[in-house]
């Protein structure tokens, strides 16, 4: 079973921040949070992962809390083609096995709208 | 485009057919996957190659076989399959390292419909 919880849907306006939220409160010490999101009819695309620090890239930033029990996705100026369902997966980075395979919960519905 | 194609994109099949799918991942990497995605349902792995061994098999029927005959290339045959194993059905590829694991690459998955 996914060990995080997200809200099954979000509106956003096109060009306005979208936060998606994640809670993983079983998070142990050596598990990273990854997000992915999966547009219509594709396959799931990597977004970003972080272990304890914020980080962002090109496609959106990742805040942790310093606790770990919970981290925000945020896309910084949505568009229309941001519109998929996002993943929040909790992962264990070292090599171990299963233990590092991607478990996909429901995610989280973005429309993104005009 | 992601590095990682497949073969048929549809595919629409009767229970008593023998068909497979196809996964080419063009960036080097030493581990491919299969996922199954059913309708409104969360993905779920089913095989894990590395390095052309296969690492796991999630309680898969044996209706699904896998095949990995080399690093770049995956190949899912279905026999007798059931309505019920309609669905969509992804590969991913990765580079694993005794560093740790790093992000997965999916394909645009195959659409199944088993009639």
């Amino acid at each position: 079973d996914a060990k995080t919880t997200q809200p099954p849907s979000m509106d956003c306006a096109e060009g306005r921040a979208a936060n998606l939220p994640c809670n993983h409160s079983t998070i142990s010490g050596n598990e990273y949070v990854y997000w992915y999101r999966q547009i219509h009819s594709q396959g799931p695309q990597y977004i970003i992962h972080g272990l304890k620090n914020n980080e962002t890239n090109e496609m959106a930033s990742l805040i942790i809390t310093e606790d770990r029990k919970s981290s925000t996705l945020i896309l910084p100026h949505a568009t229309l083609r941001d519109t998929a369902v996002y993943y929040c997966i909790v992962r264990l980075l070292n090599y171990g096995g299963s233990q590092g395979n991607l478990i996909f919960g429901k995610g989280t519905k973005l429309s993104v709208k005009p | 485009e992601t590095g990682v194609t497949q073969t048929p994109r549809h595919l629409v099949m009767g229970m008593t057919n023998k068909k497979s799918l196809k996964c080419e991942q063009h960036l080097g990497h030493n581990a491919m996957y299969w996922y199954k995605q059913s309708a409104k349902k969360p993905l779920e792995l089913m095989f894990v190659y590395n390095f052309k061994e296969q690492t796991e098999n999630n309680s898969v029927p044996s209706r699904f076989s896998p095949e990995c005959p080399n690093s770049s290339h995956l190949f899912l045959h279905l026999h007798t399959l059931q309505p019920e194993d309609s669905a969509l059905y992804l590969c991913a590829s990765s580079q694993e390292t005794s560093g740790g694991y790093n992000e997965q690459f999916f394909g645009p998955g195959t659409r199944l419909t088993v009639l």
